[in-house]
């Protein structure tokens, strides 16, 4: 069965930076994407972007535009989202998600990565 | 961006009854010629991810009860529950994967009156 394992929680101070893993499993890696999506707490779902796990072309939410980078290892079915410059915003539950397919909707979500910033 | 707006923001229903859940989108999001909309509904209860329960804006995905349904098209959009159980409390939320970037409504919570 598809299943999509993401990394632990993590503390980070502002300005610090945070790799979160997605690792995939039950299905063929490199033939769907991984979409990102956090959720601040009390909050709503915020799409952060996409990455193609057959060729790695990224989409970025505007306002994270330069401050997050998503990749992929083909070797390992795990993907990457890493996010700079952290600030008390960026406080939230990170999740990963796979894609149906070349369409762009989630039919798989990871566990929920918490990273919390803060002094 | 496409905005995606719902309505209401929260909605409390008896067991047994319908529960209705609106969604605009503020352009078109309607797929080629394939005459198919590029919207999916998704259940999050508390401390879980989302589940999707709806795409292509009336396809039930595999699993997802059949009291779920999805109806409209172009910008309005509606998630029916046609029979409220206690398990379905939860919030909900619509998405436009037409394009980048797939925005997410606000969320619609759902309770038992």
């Amino acid at each position: 069965q598809v299943q999509l394992v993401q990394s632990g929680a993590e503390v980070k101070k502002p300005g610090a930076s945070v790799k979160v893993s997605c690792k995939a499993s039950g299905y063929t890696f490199t033939s769907y994407g991984i979409t990102w999506v956090r959720q601040a707490p009390g909050q709503g779902l915020e799409w952060m972007g996409w990455i193609s796990a057959y060729n790695g072309n990224t989409h970025y939410a505007q306002k994270l535009q330069g401050r997050v980078t998503m990749t992929t290892d083909t070797s390992t079915s795990t993907a990457y989202m890493e996010l700079r410059s952290l600030r008390s915003d960026d406080t939230a539950v990170y999740y990963c998600a796979r894609d149906r397919s070349g369409y762009k909707f989630c039919d798989h979500w990871g566990q929920g990565t918490q990273v919390t910033v803060s002094s | 961006d496409i905005v995606m707006t719902q309505s209401p923001d929260s909605l409390a229903v008896s067991l047994g009854e319908r529960a209705t859940i609106n969604c605009k989108s503020s352009q078109s999001v309607l797929y080629g010629s394939s005459n198919k909309s590029s919207l999916a509904w998704y259940q999050q209860k508390p401390g879980q991810p989302p589940k999707l329960l709806i795409y292509w804006a009336s396809t039930r995905e595999f699993g997802a009860p059949d009291r779920f349904s999805g109806s409209g098209s172009g910008t309005d959009f509606t998630l029916t529950i046609s029979s409220l159980q206690a398990e379905d409390v939860a919030v909900y939320y619509c998405q436009q994967y037409y394009s980048f970037p797939c925005t997410f409504g606000q969320g619609t919570k759902l309770e038992i009156k």
